[in-house]
């Protein structure tokens, strides 16, 4: 069964480090979409891609945060200078009718 | 602003037990409705989609409640593999498609 994988599994980097977490949505799945659960909070939705450009984003996806589709596979989340409030799991998602996948995660630590 | 609310539990049951959830929404417009299931530290797993009455697979049972705006989901013969947090997500504009609204879930134990 076809499944949304993400690398790393933990990214652990320094207050100020710019880090870039990788997606690789479904295949054929059009719709992409990063969220974060900060631990022991709710899920919460960062952004989402369609056509090569950023459909919607929250008020958390500030000047900080960037997305890139850099080929037909994979799905990038870049922090140009990580906070320590930024450490959070983070999710890619891909959509498919009106069912959205997620990957399991990198779990980000800020120190 | 658009929220989603849920008991957070825990709920503690016995194994074979019945157990309801419920979660209430918001925005009124929203035409569909999902179940995820979450492990610890892992990532949601969609359960169920509701968008119309309800939903039903095998032992789990989506109801919709548009009038009042809300969702429950019951687990009938519950099993130690149930043990989890169930998370009630709607759509953000309402509609079926689009960015996803988290309730905070509610977290299950199954004891033997």
């Amino acid at each position: 069964e076809p499944e949304v994988t993400q690398t790393p599994s933990h990214q652990v980097t320094q207050m100020g480090q710019e880090v870039i977490l990788r997606c690789v949505p479904i295949s054929n799945h059009l719709y992409f979409y990063w969220y974060r659960q900060i631990l022991g909070q709710k899920v919460e939705f960062l952004v989402s891609f369609y056509n090569n450009e950023i459909s919607e984003k929250s008020e958390i996806f500030d000047d900080q945060f960037s997305v890139e589709r850099p080929d037909g596979s994979n799905f990038t989340l870049k922090i140009r200078s990580t906070k320590l409030e930024d450490s959070a799991m983070y999710f890619c998602a891909s959509r498919e009718n009106n069912e959205q996948f997620f990957g399991p995660g990198t779990r980000l630590t800020v120190l | 602003r658009k929220e989603v609310e849920q008991d957070p539990g825990p709920f503690n049951v016995p194994e074979g037990a019945t157990v309801a959830f419920n979660c209430t929404y918001s925005n009124s417009a929203s035409q569909s409705f999902f179940w995820y299931r979450q492990d610890c530290r892992k990532e949601p797993k969609l359960l169920m989609s509701v968008y119309s009455s309800g939903n039903e697979d095998g032992r789990f049972t989506a109801q919709l409640n548009r009038a009042s705006q809300y969702i429950s989901l019951l687990i009938r013969d519950s099993k130690l593999s149930d043990s989890a947090t169930y998370l009630c997500v709607v759509p953000l504009y309402g509609g079926s498609q689009g960015n996803l609204i988290f309730g905070k879930g509610t977290k299950l134990s199954v004891k033997p």
